[in-house]
């Protein structure tokens, strides 16, 4: 059975960095594309950040430069890297499996909250 | 960036209503769109892809239509479990979400 898992959220700081870690179980995660989406509270989803089973990776303009994303193949786990957080980063953070470019089986979030 | 426009933002509905939701992408992105659901404090869930391929396990009275820069979500007949946001998402380049269609009760 496909199972993701996040972890790391919590209050962090302005400025500040967070680690995001997504284990997943029923699958490779090396052998897919995987994808992180947010959800700022009380609005709508944003796609933040892909890796190809390739390797390569991508990004939406609100966090390139900033956030980074990776994966343990060893440990089955993807992460996001998140640095010079703002109080717009302030979300429910999602990983997501990506079948056919689409986000088919989705993890049930992690609550990331920057705030002085 | 490719843009999303969902519409209407709000839709009020009762049980057994056929409801539309509609969906414009700011370019063509041929058929490469999905619809999901999602209720509250859950995660999303795909109903669509490729625009209008029912994925595995949704009810058969969701359907999805359109090309280009025009898709629709339709409906057949609201059920209770239905009232929830339905999001578009295109996946052409790389992956934009429309704002999103909440589905409440009349």
């Amino acid at each position: 059975e496909v199972q993701l898992v996040e972890s790391g959220g919590g209050l962090v700081q302005p400025g500040g960095s967070l680690r995001l870690s997504c284990a997943a179980s029923g699958f490779t995660v090396s052998s897919n594309y995987m994808s992180w989406v947010r959800q700022a509270p009380g609005k709508g989803l944003e796609w933040v950040s892909v890796i190809y089973s390739g390797g390569s990776t991508y990004y939406a303009d609100s966090v390139k430069g900033r956030f980074t994303i990776s994966r343990d193949n060893s440990k089955n786990t993807l992460y996001l890297q998140m640095n010079s957080l703002r109080a717009e980063d302030t979300a429910v953070y999602y990983c997501a499996r990506v079948i056919g470019l689409t986000l088919r089986f989705w993890g049930k979030g992690t609550t990331v909250t920057v705030s002085s | 960036d490719i843009q999303m426009t969902q519409s209407p933002s709000t839709l009020s509905a009762s049980v057994g209503d056929r409801v539309t939701i509609t969906c414009r992408a700011s370019q063509s992105i041929s058929s490469w769109l999905a619809w999901y659901q999602q209720k509250p404090g859950k995660a999303p869930k795909l109903l669509i892809y490729k625009a209008s391929s029912l994925e595995s396990g949704v009810p058969s009275r969701f359907s999805g239509s359109g090309s280009g820069t025009e898709f629709t979500l339709t409906i057949s007949s609201l059920q209770p479990d239905d009232f929830a946001t339905y999001y578009c998402q295109q996946y052409n380049s790389p992956w934009t979400f429309g704002q999103g269609t909440k589905v409440e009760i009349k």
